[in-house]
């Protein structure tokens, strides 16, 4: 089983309309964040939370909205979906930094991504 | 504020080396990475680099760091069909951020 899922996979929805992205992990980390990729421009962050009750607002954030239910799950909300949010969206996890090295400062790990079209 | 830098583009033929470039701007950064994503999926770490290291191999692939220049490059030997991915590099920034580049993509030709 896939370490971080998101859903849905694929998703079209129209201008004006509210949509909810959700993201799992079961690698127990505490960090997780939100990307959204435009061809082009590489990843852009939009929102990351250090812990459950950490969340902090990336390059992107307006437009967006973020819960963060769990350790587990990290969920990211258009309010009010615009045709210019159309894009590539990814979830990510890491662990905190541990002095043995064994875990490397920043490595992320992502989810497959979740395709939207806003028409 | 931090930026990473990549060419957009490469193109090689089965058999040939590839070398990807970046620059960063971040002199603070701990580790450099490398992130490769094939078509419909997410990114995965491919390698990464320690900032106080030159460089570092692992099996086909180099790693060059030259931090006076800010300078970081990846390394494909003997480039192979599956190797055609987009190659994203990415520094760290405070508090367990990446910020990435805008990737490479690279197509290899048989």
């Amino acid at each position: 089983d896939a370490d971080v899922t998101q859903t849905p996979r694929n998703r079209i929805t129209k201008t004006g309309k509210r949509i909810m992205l959700e993201c799992s992990q079961t690698k127990g980390h505490d960090r997780m964040y939100w990307y959204r990729q435009d061809p082009g421009l590489g990843l852009q962050l939009i929102y990351y939370s250090f812990d459950v009750k950490d969340i902090n607002k990336g390059e992107i954030s307006d437009g967006y909205s973020v819960s963060r239910q769990a350790q587990a799950k990290f969920s990211l909300s258009l309010e009010s979906a615009i045709p210019n949010q159309t894009a590539l969206y990814f979830c990510a996890t890491s662990d905190l930094p541990r002095k043995t090295g064994t875990v490397r400062e920043g490595e992320q790990f992502f989810g497959p991504g979740t395709r939207l079209t806003v028409l | 504020g931090e930026d990473v830098e990549q060419s957009l583009f490469l193109s090689v033929r089965e058999g040939d080396s590839s070398v990807i470039n970046c620059t960063y701007t971040d002199s603070s950064s701990t580790y450099l990475y490398w992130y490769k994503q094939e078509p419909g999926a997410g990114l995965q770490l491919l390698t990464y680099i320690f900032s106080n290291m030159d460089m570092k191999q692992d099996q086909r692939l180099t790693v060059l760091l030259n931090k006076k220049d800010k300078h970081l490059s990846l390394r494909i030997a003997d480039t192979q069909t599956g190797d055609s991915a987009i190659y994203f590099c990415a520094e760290t920034v405070y508090g367990n951020k990446l910020v990435f580049g805008a990737g490479t993509i690279l197509r290899v030709k048989s």
